[in-house]
């Protein structure tokens, strides 16, 4: 965990609710990452960002919106999410691509 | 196109016998490969890494792995089970030729006191 931070730790919202996920790399990477983690899927990897542009959308829904402002930090930004929705959201850096990850401790949203 | 097959989702051993976490890949070109560790409601953390120098691979807190390429194997071990070691374990393999990581499903190690 150490070198990637995310906010908060645990989330609720309703379904009308908007709010955003963020998360900060101290490691100096320039690949930066978003993942879903349900109970009993296989970890689904939902963006990528090089050098703060996107490189890679996973057919997200785009209730999903993400947005990376420097190389060290990347934010999930949430609208009109669904029950299914409820996940352990991680965010990870690189230093490149295919390079490996350091991931943070991650978000538990829970969609009411 | 790369892929990674854990083969077993649940592992029981009991503290202080060897444990076995078995993967196999799939890669076009030469991969490297990872074996990350996730404790409960914690993020992955980095266990060791293969990038095409020496085929046993050292990790953190007494794991080690093997690469073979004649089995496309890369199983994860240690020789004593801690208490401590319980956690999901994923393996992944990154293919030079395709830009990402892609994870296995995962293995639940469970030691038994």
């Amino acid at each position: 965990e150490t070198g990637v931070t995310q906010t908060p730790r645990h989330l609720v919202m309703g379904m009308t609710n908007k709010k955003s996920l963020k998360c900060e790399q101290h490691l100096g990477h320039n690949a930066m990452y978003w993942y879903k983690q349900s109970a009993k899927k296989p970890l689904e990897l939902m963006f990528v960002y090089s050098l703060e542009e996107r490189v890679e959308n996973n057919s997200v829904p785009s209730r999903f919106s993400p947005e990376c402002p420097n190389s060290s930090h990347l934010f999930l930004h949430l609208h009109t999410l669904q029950p299914e929705d409820s996940a352990l959201y991680l965010c990870a850096s690189s230093q490149r691509v295919t390079y490996e990850q350091y991931f943070g401790p991650g978000t538990r949203l829970t969609v009411t | 196109a790369q892929s990674v097959t854990q083969l077993d989702s649940h592992v029981s051993v009991s503290e202080g016998t060897p444990v076995l976490l078995r993967c196999n890949y799939s890669s076009s070109y030469s991969p490297s490969l990872f074996w990350y560790v996730q404790h409960p409601n914690k993020g992955l953390q980095l266990l060791l890494k293969y990038t095409s120098a020496a085929t046993l691979v050292k990790g953190i807190n007494g794991f080690e792995a093997e690469f073979k390429k004649s089995e496309t194997s890369f199983h994860l071990t240690t020789p004593t089970a801690h208490m401590s070691d319980a956690a999901e374990y994923f393996c992944v393999v990154s293919d030079p030729g395709n830009e990402k990581l892609t994870f296995g499903t995962g293995t639940r190690l469970t030691i038994i006191p």
